[in-house]
């Protein structure tokens, strides 16, 4: 039973630029959020989509945004790089209204 | 403002001494209370889940208990393999499921 993959492992961009990182829920769950976490801090709540529609969103920017797809997998997409946009990239999926939520180990973003 | 605080920041055990971690937590529509390990370079584990103050649950050398205002998670005569970033989250319901995290406490154990 696969659990949560997310793709690439490591990128590596420059300012200004933009990134797509993707992710695929453990089998048979059907909602996907994304966390942002710096080095020695926790994850912090990017935004959340279940059937296909973004549900709750953290404090982020617009220039982060997100999409699900009918097989509940799901991308986000990061606009307009900047050097604090540095960071591992989580995907948690779980169940709605069943947890916990379930990580993948994560994108790793520099940008330079 | 909902938020979670864990201490200590960083911990270093000698194998065999037993001590406790803690996550204080303030936030409303408080729906669940969640204990994660992390090892470097990896996302984050799942160890348990705690919905009621008075409530406990047990795994191997780990115990986590919860009051109405923070959770423990006590460790029992460790061993170097426990070596991680423990970290706590809160789950609240404020028109849709929204999970918070501390910011962890990184555990040393030394043989």
């Amino acid at each position: 039973d696969a659990g949560v993959t997310q793709s690439p492992t490591h990128l590596i961009k420059t300012r200004g630029q933009q990134v797509t990182l993707r992710c695929s829920p453990k089998s048979g769950h059907d909602t996907v959020s994304w966390y942002q976490q710096a080095l020695g801090q926790g994850p912090q709540f990017i935004f959340q989509y279940y059937e296909e529609e973004e549900r709750q969103r953290g404090n982020f920017p617009d220039r982060f945004s997100g999409h699900q797809f009918p097989n509940y997998s799901s991308e986000l997409n990061v606009n307009a790089l900047l050097l604090g946009d540095s960071a591992l990239y989580l995907c948690a999926s779980s169940k709605q209204g069943d947890q916990p939520q379930h990580f993948g180990d994560g994108t790793r973003l520099s940008i330079l | 403002e909902d938020q979670v605080t864990q201490s200590p920041e960083a911990l270093r055990l000698q194998e065999g001494e037993s001590s406790s971690l803690n996550c204080s937590y303030t936030v409303s529509g408080l729906r669940g209370l969640f204990w994660y390990r992390q090892d470097p370079g990896k996302g984050p584990e799942f160890l348990f889940t705690l919905y009621s103050a008075g409530e406990e649950k047990e795994k191997e050398r780990l115990k986590a208990t919860l009051t109405k205002k923070e959770s423990f998670l006590h460790i029992t005569a460790p061993k170097p393999e426990d070596s991680a970033t423990y970290l706590c989250a809160v789950q609240a319901f404020t028109g849709g499921f929204k999970t918070i995290f501390g910011a962890g406490t990184r555990l040393f154990v030394k043989a």
